[in-house]
């Protein structure tokens, strides 16, 4: 079956400006992570969705990045007024559950370059 | 808080040769521990967790609860398994996973 899906696969935006990357994942799949790969900081989680309840939003860097889900299924994730420190590439992955021993799918990756 | 580390950003082996990436943690509870594997051009993939205790492309990881470890071997390298791999661990009643900085395996032919 298809597999988790992120777009645009690459984005280059200039400082300042706002940004949204979109997640498809896994259909069935109720558990929905964003993490943020980068040179300095490694591979690092940002926010996560299960099902109808409230996202853990405690990954996220700052009050310029949000994001939703809607229907239980796509994603999106919104950073405003974007800043050089924001270029990384985001990472999108479903799992069946949210329970920790499940495995996490990923996406190909969103590579976002900030100018 | 949680931690994990990966001492050896770059490990490089001969084809046959065998390898052990290194992962320690640090978590005041009973971790999932996992590590993750990146080939080139592909996607983030998982290649196995402690739990299920077994062997996938020949690799095994041991969890040691008293040394807080969680290494990665494999007797015989091959060129194929040349790659980033990452250690993560999920300390929580979910998954959101905590990675280590990742180790580039070169295996040489």
């Amino acid at each position: 079956g298809a597999g988790v899906s992120q777009s645009p696969s690459n984005k280059v935006t200039e400082k300042g400006k706002d940004v949204e990357l979109r997640c498809d994942p896994i259909s069935g799949h109720t558990a929905l992570y964003w993490y943020r790969q980068s040179l300095g900081q490694g591979l690092e989680f940002l926010i996560y969705f299960q099902g109808n309840s409230a996202p853990d939003k405690s990954g996220l860097p700052s009050d310029r990045f949000s994001a939703e889900r809607t229907g239980g299924s796509v994603s999106t994730l919104t950073i405003q007024r974007t800043q050089q420190e924001d270029s990384a590439v985001y990472l999108c992955a479903s799992s069946l559950s949210g329970q920790a021993s499940y495995e996490q799918y990923f996406g190909p990756g969103t590579r976002l370059t900030v100018t | 808080a949680q931690r994990v580390t990966q001492p050896e950003k770059l490990l490089s082996v001969f084809k046959g040769a065998p390898v052990e990436l290194k992962c320690n943690y640090s978590y005041s509870g009973s971790p999932e521990l996992f590590w993750y594997v990146q080939y080139s051009r592909q996607r983030l993939q998982l290649l196995l967790r402690h739990i299920s205790r077994e062997s996938i492309k020949g690799f095994t990881a041991d969890l040691n609860k008293g040394e807080t470890s969680f290494h990665l071997k494999k007797p015989f390298a091959q060129e194929e398994d040349s790659a980033m791999y990452y250690c993560a661990l999920s300390g929580t009643s979910y998954g959101k996973l905590t990675f280590g900085q990742g180790t580039i395996l070169t295996v040489h032919p």
